[in-house]
């Protein structure tokens, strides 16, 4: 059964702190691993990664994959209040002819000021 | 506003009810999906339609039928649900089918079953 989890499941910290947020899978036939952010409803839409060691960067936001030990990182730096949401870690693989896509549960960050 | 509009927003049904809830999109996109969040589960994807043809079922029980009348329109319908269906339904849409990573979301669906 294809798995995704992630850690810390929820994370309070202060503004101006760097923040790690993680993500471990077990899938087969992996294909890419998306990184969304969700502050009400709608998850918006942040990195998407395919290949080990290259950093995608937007910001204060970077993430990067290791195929090899099956993990990803979101780093924020500099932390707002503004960051506050449910950070959703999800990985697309292909079964039976089409690709699947499986989320973790989320990580729940607080910024507080 | 991604552009994907979901109605109603807001929805309470009894569990022998029939309601539908309905997606739009006017991105041009060519697929579209259905996703279900309940309290502290995943996000799971039920359904994908590309070209208006379904493309992915991901065991759903059949008291949720999907329907999907042209690329800009997708409807799910429900009936005789279970209080554990109770949670948000996000539709999205992208340029293709398998196309994750360009997923537009809409606003979801809050659902509650008494």
């Amino acid at each position: 059964e294809d798995k995704v989890v992630q850690s810390p499941l929820s994370l309070v910290v202060h503004e101006g702190d760097t923040v790690t947020l993680n993500c471990s899978y077990e899938v087969t036939n992996f294909r890419s691993l998306l990184w969304y952010k969700q502050e009400k409803k709608a998850p918006t839409f942040l990195f998407m990664l395919t290949s080990s060691g290259i950093e995608k960067k937007s910001g204060r936001l970077s993430s990067i994959l290791d195929k090899k030990e099956l993990f990803s990182i979101l780093n924020i730096t500099a932390t707002q209040t503004g960051d506050s949401a449910v950070y959703l870690c999800a990985v697309v693989n292909r079964r039976g002819g089409a690709d699947g896509l499986t989320f973790g549960k989320g990580t729940h960050l607080i910024i507080q000021p | 506003e991604t552009g994907v509009t979901q109605t109603p927003r807001h929805l309470v049904m009894g569990m022998t009810n029939k309601k539908s809830l309905k997606c739009e999109q006017h991105l041009g996109h060519n697929a579209m999906y259905w996703y279900k969040q309940s309290a502290k589960k995943p996000l799971e994807l039920m359904f994908v339609y590309n070209f208006k043809e379904q493309t992915e079922n991901n065991s759903v029980p059949s008291r949720f039928s999907p329907e999907c009348p042209n690329s800009s329109h997708l409807f799910l319908h429900l009936h005789t649900l279970q209080p554990e269906d109770s949670a948000l339904y996000l539709c999205a849409s992208s340029r293709a089918s398998g196309s994750f990573g360009t997923q537009y979301f809409g606003p979801g669906t809050r659902l509650t079953v008494l």
